[in-house]
């Protein structure tokens, strides 16, 4: 079946550091693959999407391109703020309307 | 502004009982779904709609049901409630049949089984 396996966390980082998340995915057929932000006590949001490969995806200074070839889809910032502490999720959606998603990265960052 | 909201946002109850949380959405979405949020497994699906009357079992659906009677609402029920239910409790919506639909999420249900 599908899976999305993500890097586990948390990770720490100080303000202005370079921030990576490892994705990598496995399904059948062409999914479209999904990053989604989640901050303290709210739900989902959706930060950024590639519906093909060699997409690229970007919102607010992140970024993620679907690499086929690697099954992978990081993502990452180059220099991130206080306000991106958050739990990250990459999700992928292959047939239907359903999402699979990895098991969500926490991040916080430092001043 | 269209929304997807959940309620009770916050629920304590007792093992055995019955329990029914409450999503609604705005967006005239024929796509509805339920997750479960927990360390270590991210989100899973629970149950899902495609539209009025129609439901579908997720990953993780035993002891829970829903049931669409329209477009807005898709109540999830845990007919028996047991401490391994103790969950936070996500509702989504999506418009798009296929791969690019994006979903929508509510803000959440913690529930907690005593």
């Amino acid at each position: 079946g599908d899976s999305v396996t993500q890097m586990e966390g948390p990770v720490t980082l100080s303000e202005e550091a370079f921030l990576t998340i490892n994705c990598t995915y496995t399904a059948t057929g062409y999914p479209s693959l999904f990053w989604y932000v989640q901050y303290p006590g709210e739900g989902l949001q959706l930060l950024l999407k590639a519906t093909k490969a060699d997409d690229k995806g970007s919102n607010k200074g992140f970024e993620a391109t679907y690499r086929k070839e690697t099954t992978s889809f990081h993502l990452e910032k180059g220099s991130v703020q206080v306000s991106d502490s958050a739990v990250y999720f990459c999700a992928l959606k292959a047939a239907g309307n359903k999402l699979t998603f990895g098991g969500g990265t926490r991040v916080l960052v430092k001043p | 502004d269209a929304e997807i909201t959940q309620s009770p946002r916050h629920k304590i109850t007792e093992t055995g009982r019955q329990v029914t949380l409450a999503c609604h959405q705005t967006w005239n979405h024929n796509n509805m779904f339920w997750y479960r949020q927990d360390l270590g497994h991210g989100l899973r699906l629970i149950h899902y709609s495609y539209g009025v009357q129609d439901t579908n079992k997720g990953e993780v659906s035993d002891g829970y049901s829903v049931s669409r009677s329209n477009t807005e609402d898709l109540p999830l029920t845990l007919e028996s409630a047991a401490s391994s239910q103790t969950s936070v409790y996500f509702c989504a919506s999506s418009e798009v049949r296929g791969t690019n639909g994006e979903q929508f999420f509510g803000p959440g249900t913690r529930l907690t089984v005593l």
